[in-house]
């Protein structure tokens, strides 16, 4: 149980292009998902906590419109990078959390999605 | 700023010996704190989570944490070389409800067969 799937795995895009990665929970519904944003040896920094039915709220200095998310369903949230730079190549991870659970912390992760942007 | 703090490692064990990971936290009032282990090029997944003080065992794996001390290792008995990977200590940080984590940088563990 619990798991979640992301798409695409890896993504290669020319500067500029906008791309659209898809979360979503498998075998459960998450009212809240999250957004993370991993550099090469550096650690998952949160980009933005995504909530079923409102606006996401995104963390301090990450730019909202440039990182679109949509948390349309229970079980599906999307983050599109537009006006993609050579400096949004990243690997992307999504977390949800099971609305089920009385525990407000755990998160299962996404696969991630390896973005190249050349 | 509310930080998580963890040697980059990389520690190197032999197989069967415990390995012995270590975090330190900022956040006084964090109570909820997680280990995760990550693979080369994959996502993190939860090994072990913590909330009170002292030890808890699940498996091979000991988790430990010291509140006033603000520490909280991840004990790992009779390693394995398939334990080799990255362990990510994840933190929530006091107040809010959104259950956000603050990661460490993680240490990057070697069992030598």
């Amino acid at each position: 149980g619990a798991v979640v799937s992301q798409h695409p795995s890896r993504v290669i895009c020319k500067s500029g292009t906008s791309v659209k990665i898809e979360c979503r929970s498998l075998d459960f519904q998450a009212t809240t998902m999250f957004w993370y944003r991993q550099f090469p040896k550096q650690s998952l920094m949160l980009m933005a906590t995504s909530n079923e039915g409102s606006k996401a709220t995104y963390e301090q200095g990450v730019e909202k419109d440039k990182f679109l998310i949509n948390h349309a369903s229970l079980t599906l949230s999307t983050l599109t990078v537009t006006s993609a730079h050579p400096e949004d190549s990243s690997f992307y991870i999504c977390s949800a959390r099971d609305i089920r659970t009385s525990d407000l912390t755990t998160q299962y992760f996404g696969p991630g999605t390896r973005l190249t942007v050349t | 700023q509310k930080e998580v703090e963890q040697n980059s490692g990389p520690l190197s064990v032999p197989e069967g010996a415990i390995a012995s990971l270590n975090c330190t936290y900022s956040d006084r009032g964090s109570q909820s704190f997680f280990w995760y282990r990550q693979y080369s090029g994959k996502s993190p997944e939860l090994i072990m989570f913590i909330y009170s003080n002292g030890d808890k065992e699940d498996g091979r794996f000991t988790a430990q944490l010291n509140k006033a001390s603000q520490y909280v290792s991840l004990l790992i008995r009779d390693s394995q070389p398939s334990d080799s990977a990255t362990y990510l200590c994840a933190v929530k940080l006091s107040g809010g409800s959104q259950g956000n984590l603050i990661f460490g940088k993680g240490t990057k563990l070697s069992v030598k067969p």
